[in-house]
């Protein structure tokens, strides 16, 4: 069963905008909420984490925003630009499965010039 | 260099066959894992080792076997493909923990 739920789909944002996706979770045993960044042909590479004990985490453009009361998390890309345009995926684990990785579904985002 | 390689990169068979998909790390990492990538880009763990010995098996069918023969090196053996092996399958390592998995680039298995 799906463990994380992500969205959107798919998002189109202008270049100098915000992408924001969304994902939510059901486990509360979950303690990891990384979100990596896959281009076609490539593996799916780390982009940021976050642990629940933080609301929210930044680096450079990417910042993750964390809601452990409502089980939810996000990932906002500020300054957006056409090399942001790849697949997002979220993701979620806990020592009970060995920190392997519960993905979302993903985002295909789309930066337009 | 590349840190988590996988070979072949594509993979073409008939149903029926058996094949293998090889993984090596030069990370020094303790923990290795395959995913699955279906058609939907969708990624679901497969397998998880840590240090040689199996830790995670997620209702995968048994003709998937998994051999770690040291901690750098993680294949995957296929047996009796069928149409639904179809996927890119990726190999992941890390310190164990919550520490960062690095993936490999997949690699794609296509079912005739």
């Amino acid at each position: 069963q799906q463990q994380v739920k992500q969205s959107p789909q798919s998002l189109i944002v202008q270049k100098g905008g915000i992408s924001i996706i969304n994902c939510a979770y059901e486990n509360t045993a979950f303690d990891y909420f990384p979100w990596y960044q896959q281009f076609p042909g490539k593996g799916p590479a780390l982009l940021i984490a976050i642990r629940p004990d933080v609301s929210e985490k930044k680096e450079g453009r990417f910042t993750i925003s964390f809601n452990k009361s409502a089980k939810q998390f996000s990932l906002h890309i500020m300054d957006s630009q056409p090399g942001d345009s790849a697949t997002y995926f979220c993701a979620a684990s806990n020592s009970n499965s060995g920190y392997a990785l519960n993905f979302g579904k993903g985002t295909s985002l789309l930066v337009t010039p | 260099d590349t840190a988590v390689s996988q070979t072949p990169k594509y993979l073409v068979t008939q149903m029926g066959n058996d094949k293998s998909i090889k993984c090596e790390q030069n990370l020094g990492h303790d923990t290795m894992y395959w995913y699955k990538q279906d058609s939907k880009k969708f990624l679901k763990i497969m397998f998880s080792y840590n240090n040689k010995e199996l830790i995670i098996n997620e209702t995968v069918p048994n003709r998937f076997s998994p051999k770690s023969p040291d901690k750098a090196h993680l294949n995957l053996h296929i047996n009796s493909l069928e149409l639904g092996d179809s996927a890119v399958y990726f190999c992941a390592s890390s310190l164990g923990g919550s520490k960062p998995q690095h993936f490999g680039d997949g690699t794609r298995l296509s079912i005739l």
